[in-house]
């Protein structure tokens, strides 16, 4: 089955500095990569997400890219505020009965004024 | 509007007592996913429904897990005998078709066993 790793486990950065999430996965046929925010006792949202048929995808600060080839995929985030501070948890999904999504191990990102 | 809801928010059980968690998934979604996050984790897939069937039940850790949909609308996550390893968020994921569609999650359920 899927499986989905995730760097670093912590993430420090200075206001205004970009911040790298990194992620592979196994499975050759997961084609749905959503990203996922998560503040202290809250539930995941959703920040971005994109389908294997898309190379890249921003939002306003937030840009998504993806290599097929190498199976990962990497969250940016440009301009860094400290309400970005949260935990960020990357996830793939295949196409097929169960649309489940499998969760890499979160990174928590700490922003500092 | 109303997003996906989940009762009780915390619950705190003896080891040996059977727990229910409920779910309310955004009106007309037709999947709904229950996950479990244990502390410090990502959330785990746990089981699946499409409307009221359940399609995949393989993240279910034990028969002591059973989960339901029978209207095809709110679901329950039922843990009979809670052991202490059970200990975990539940989340609750709707999405509103069948294929890789936005999951939506829960505020989910804190559980305790003592």
């Amino acid at each position: 089955g899927e499986n989905v790793e995730q760097h670093p486990s912590t993430l420090s950065v200075q206001e205004g500095d970009s911040a790298v999430i990194k992620c592979t996965y196994s499975d050759s046929a997961s084609n749905y990569f959503p990203w996922y925010k998560q503040e202290l006792g809250k539930r995941p949202q959703l920040i971005i997400d994109i389908r294997s048929n898309v190379g890249e995808k921003k939002d306003q600060r937030i840009a998504v890219t993806l290599n097929k080839t190498a199976k990962h995929f990497s969250l940016h985030i440009t301009e860094t505020q400290p309400e970005d501070s949260a935990v960020y948890f990357c996830a793939a999904s295949s196409l097929g009965n169960t649309d489940k999504l499998i969760f890499g191990t979160g990174t928590r990102l700490q922003v500092f004024p | 509007g109303a997003g996906v809801s989940q009762s009780p928010r915390y619950k705190v059980a003896k080891r040996g007592q059977d727990v229910a968690l409920r779910c309310d998934p955004i009106s007309g979604h037709v999947s709904l996913f229950w996950y479990q996050q244990a502390l410090g984790q990502g959330p785990e897939f746990l089981t699946y429904f499409q409307n009221e069937a359940q399609l995949d039940k393989s993240g279910l850790p034990s028969d002591r897990f059973f989960a339901e949909r029978p209207e095809g609308s709110v679901s329950t996550l039922k843990i009979q005998r809670t052991q202490q390893e059970d200990s975990a968020v539940y989340l609750c994921a709707s999405s509103l078709r069948t294929t890789t569609d936005t999951q939506y999650f829960g505020p989910g359920t804190r559980l305790t066993v003592l």
